[in-house]
Order: C-alpha cells, then structure tokens, then sequence
C-alpha cells in the first residue's frame, strides 16, 4: 500500500507552548487528509478532514482555532495544537487518501504529545 | 522489527459468515483494534481486546489470544453493506498504533 509518514512521532512541550504536527504522501498524491485524536485504550476519534487547497471541516466539539490544520499541498498537512495544555495530551494519528471518493486513506504512525 | 499480517483480500457471500485474521509481533502489547473502513471514507471502530477471549457486539466478534499472537474478526449474517476494507492496529508499548495494512472484504450476493 501508499506510505505515510507523520512528524514527529513523539513530542513534549510545555503549556501554552504550540506543537506542529506534519503528515506526508510519500508516493501519492493526498487529495484528502483526516486528522485523528485517540486516548489511551479508546478508539479513534476523527478531528477534521481536510481536502487539499480549502479549509477543513472540523468535527463537532473540535476547537477550529485551537488545532489549526493547514494541507497546502496534495503531499503535506499539518496539524498545529496552540497554546497546548495537558488535557491535549493525547496520541494524533493523521490518514491520507488519494483520488476521488473510491479509494482507500492510509495512515501515518501517529504522534504521541505531551504537555507539561 | 513489530509486525502485523492480514489478509489482502477474501471474499463471502451474502448472508454467511466470514472470519479475518491477525497476527502480530510487537514490542510489548497495550490492546488490539479493529476498525472497518469503506472506500474513500475515515475508519470507524468496530472493537477492542486487550483480554484473551470473545468480544461479541451484534453481528461482529472479535477474538483474542495475547499468547499466540493472534486475532480473529468473525462477521455474521454477511450484507452487501459489509463489503469494505478491516483493519487491525495493535498498540504496543510505548502506546504506539501499529497498523495491519487491512483486508478488503468483498461481498457477493
């Protein structure tokens, strides 16, 4: 399958800091990005979907202007968490899906924040 | 290196029952997912085991056994609906998810 790749895998800040979250199509082209939160021992939660070159469309309950999701390139999509507190600590885990609506997202290995 | 096999692909009929499996090598053990996702859209959760044992939740069980390594899906009552893509993931010590690459399940009247 399509390859993935998420930066970092781990990361640890401290409050009120801003952490940055990368996710790239090694060797495809991301029309589609989802941006996933999951906490120890519970499922994935899906943040937002963003599609490419306009705004993402965030889940309800999400904070637009805490988790700023940028995907200016059909490669690369960014995550950024500002002003983190600890109860953002938690595991992010970004998925890429390439052409229209009939093909599979692949995942990236997700990244482990911590915020002290 | 941590590892997770799956099927590629199987494929049922409607209305039987199907059964998916998994196995993995990872550096320590901290639950085993399954997630469904259908084509061009975000995975949803279907189940998590971090005991040895049968989960059952409707039509979908999902068995585990820590000391072998192992996993199974068994779907029931098979619908067209079902046709979709399985994964599994299992989160390994450091609470990391590693991913199987998924088994595409293709359902045939």
């Amino acid at each position: 399958g399509a390859v993935v790749s998420q930066h970092p895998s781990r990361v640890i800040c401290k409050s009120g800091t801003s952490v940055k979250i990368e996710c790239r199509s090694l060797d495809f082209q991301a029309t589609t990005m989802f941006w996933y939160r999951q906490f120890p021992k519970q499922s994935l939660m899906l943040m937002a979907t963003s599609n490419e070159g306009s705004k993402a469309t965030y889940e309800q309950g999400v904070e637009k202007d805490k988790f700023l999701i940028n995907h200016a390139s059909l490669t690369l999509s960014t995550l950024t968490v500002t002003s983190a507190h600890p109860e953002d600590s938690s595991f992010y885990i970004c998925s890429a899906r390439q052409g229209d609506m009939n093909t599979e997202a692949f995942f990236g290995q997700g990244t482990r924040l911590t915020v002290v | 290196g941590q590892n997770i096999d799956q099927p590629t692909e199987m494929t049922a009929t409607e209305g039987a029952i199907v059964q998916i499996n998994c196995t993995y090598q990872t550096s320590g053990f901290n639950g085993l997912f399954w997630y469904q996702q259908h084509a061009g859209e975000a995975p949803t959760f279907l189940s998590y085991n971090v005991l040895d044992g049968l989960e059952e939740k409707g039509r979908f069980s999902s068995f585990l056994s820590r000391s072998k390594g192992y996993s199974y899906l068994l779907l029931k009552e098979l619908q067209m609906k079902d046709s979709a893509s399985y994964l599994c993931a299992v989160m390994d010590s450091n609470y990391q998810l590693i991913w199987g690459a998924g088994t595409k399940l293709i359902i045939k009247p």
